[in-house]
């Protein structure tokens, strides 16, 4: 069983478009997180939650809207999506917040 | 910033050669861990350290940290080529975010 899986793998979109990244998780963790890795391999947070609370936004356009319905999942909307936002987005999950965090396979949005 | 700088950016080894890959940082941290990204892949966790530890080993893995430095480093011995792949330095300090270094992307030749 996939602990924590991402839907869609590859994304390709025009710009302009809206379209949403499904993250879940099968460990029972209480915490989620959002990271964007750019071509340079650079990992950066953009959002973390703990019991769908969002207790981590750092600074991401208003255009994306993490939502978590409950602490299982946690997904991603982007609207309006740009040039720049073409890159591998990963969701992962711990048990708390400092301890390890298991990562999803990733989606690869590309943006044309 | 917390993020932690790593070096080398990259590092080519004949397979059955060591590797040593460094971490430095410039805050105070609760602990740092470090992970494996195979290419076209999602990060593993290989080891965790915390702050009071100075040494911690995992199989072929041995990472050290030294808090009066801000530095860690992860020694792989005896590579194989499976371990070809990107290793991540993560630090967890204030603000309980989990912030990734740079990366070194380690080849190791048959």
């Amino acid at each position: 069983d996939t602990a924590v899986s991402q839907t869609p793998k590859y994304l390709v979109t025009q710009m302009g478009n809206d379209k949403s990244i499904k993250c879940e998780q099968n460990l029972g963790h209480d915490t989620m997180y959002w990271y964007k890795q750019d071509s340079k391999k650079f990992l950066k947070i953009m959002f973390s939650y703990n019991n769908k609370e969002l207790i981590i936004n750092e600074t991401v356009p208003n255009r994306f809207s993490p939502k978590s319905p409950d602490k299982a999942h946690l997904n991603l909307h982007i609207n309006s999506l740009e040039l720049g936002d073409s890159a591998v987005y990963f969701c992962a999950s711990s048990p708390g917040t400092v301890t390890e965090a298991f990562f999803g396979q990733g989606t690869r949005l590309t943006v044309v | 910033s917390q993020q932690g700088e790593e070096d080398p950016q990259a590092l080519s080894i004949q397979e059955g050669e060591n590797a040593t890959m460094n971490c430095s940082y410039k805050t105070s941290i609760n602990n740092l861990q470090w992970y494996r990204q195979n290419s076209g892949r999602g990060l593993v966790h290989l080891i965790l350290i915390r702050s009071n530890e100075r040494e911690k080993h995992s199989g072929r893995l041995r990472v050290t940290l030294d808090t009066s430095k801000k530095s860690s480093s992860l020694l792989i011995t005896a590579s194989r080529a499976a371990d070809t792949a990107s290793y991540f330095c993560a630090l967890t300090g204030g603000g309980n975010k989990l912030t990734f270094g740079t990366g070194t992307q380690l080849k190791v030749e048959l």
